[in-house]
């Protein structure tokens, strides 16, 4: 059953500390991505990757951090230094780097600051 | 800077009651745009992509057009399972396979 999976879907962080989010496809897709969801607003993008090993920041990369040592996995770290981490964050991948590629995404993590 | 927005911000609907959301962007050269369906708490759902003026594409009771500054999606006699957000992401060419995003319709479709 090929997907983008995301774990966990709730996520509690205290102020100060570092977490991390999973982002797994198995489509087999050379592209992924991260976006944040606040309520009201539109996706907006944090970093992205085209190919392993390389990665870009997007609109929002402060207090984000993201490797990319797997074709099929893009993990993201939210730092401390994000001064309002509280938020929607979505995952998704695309065929293609470059050029008109549909985005999938996954199903989403909700994390939030005490 | 390229912009996409999305109007209205919300729309309530009773079941059968057709309507159309909106999607107007700035152009400096674009590539493509997407339409998304989102469910509460879920990610976004694909739904279509527009490539070029004057195109259409159709799905069920959803038909999504193109013109050179904006785009629709046409409602069309909806049931109570079509409420959701609708999401529009454009591509721009000067700005490689990223996405911009609209803020959203929520649509509500009452029985």
């Amino acid at each position: 059953d090929g997907g983008i999976t995301q774990s966990p879907k709730y996520l509690f962080r205290k102020e100060g500390q570092n977490v991390t989010l999973s982002c797994e496809q198995n489509l087999n897709h050379d592209a992924m991505y991260w976006y944040r969801q606040d309520p009201g607003q539109g996706l907006r993008l944090i970093y992205y990757s085209q190919i392993v090993n390389d990665f870009q920041k997007g609109d929002i990369a402060e207090g984000y951090s993201v490797s990319r040592e797997k074709k099929e996995s893009f993990p993201l770290t939210v730092t401390s230094a994000q001064k309002n981490p509280t938020a929607f964050y979505l995952c998704a991948s695309s065929m293609r780097a470059g050029g008109l590629d549909t985005q999938y995404f996954g199903p989403g993590t909700r994390l939030t600051v005490l | 800077e390229d912009q996409v927005t999305q109007s209205p911000e919300a729309l309530r609907l009773q079941e059968g009651e057709s309507s159309s959301l909106n999607c107007s962007y700035t152009v400096s050269g674009l590539r493509g745009l997407f339409w998304y369906r989102q469910d509460p708490g879920k990610g976004p759902e694909f739904l279509f992509t527009l490539y070029s003026a004057g195109e259409e594409k159709e799905k069920e009771r959803l038909k999504a057009t193109l013109t050179k500054k904006e785009s629709f999606l046409h409602i069309t006699a909806p049931k109570p399972e079509d409420s959701a957000t609708y999401l529009c992401a454009v591509q721009f060419k000067a700005a490689g396979n990223k996405l911009t995003f609209g803020g959203g319709t929520r649509v509500l479709v009452k029985p």
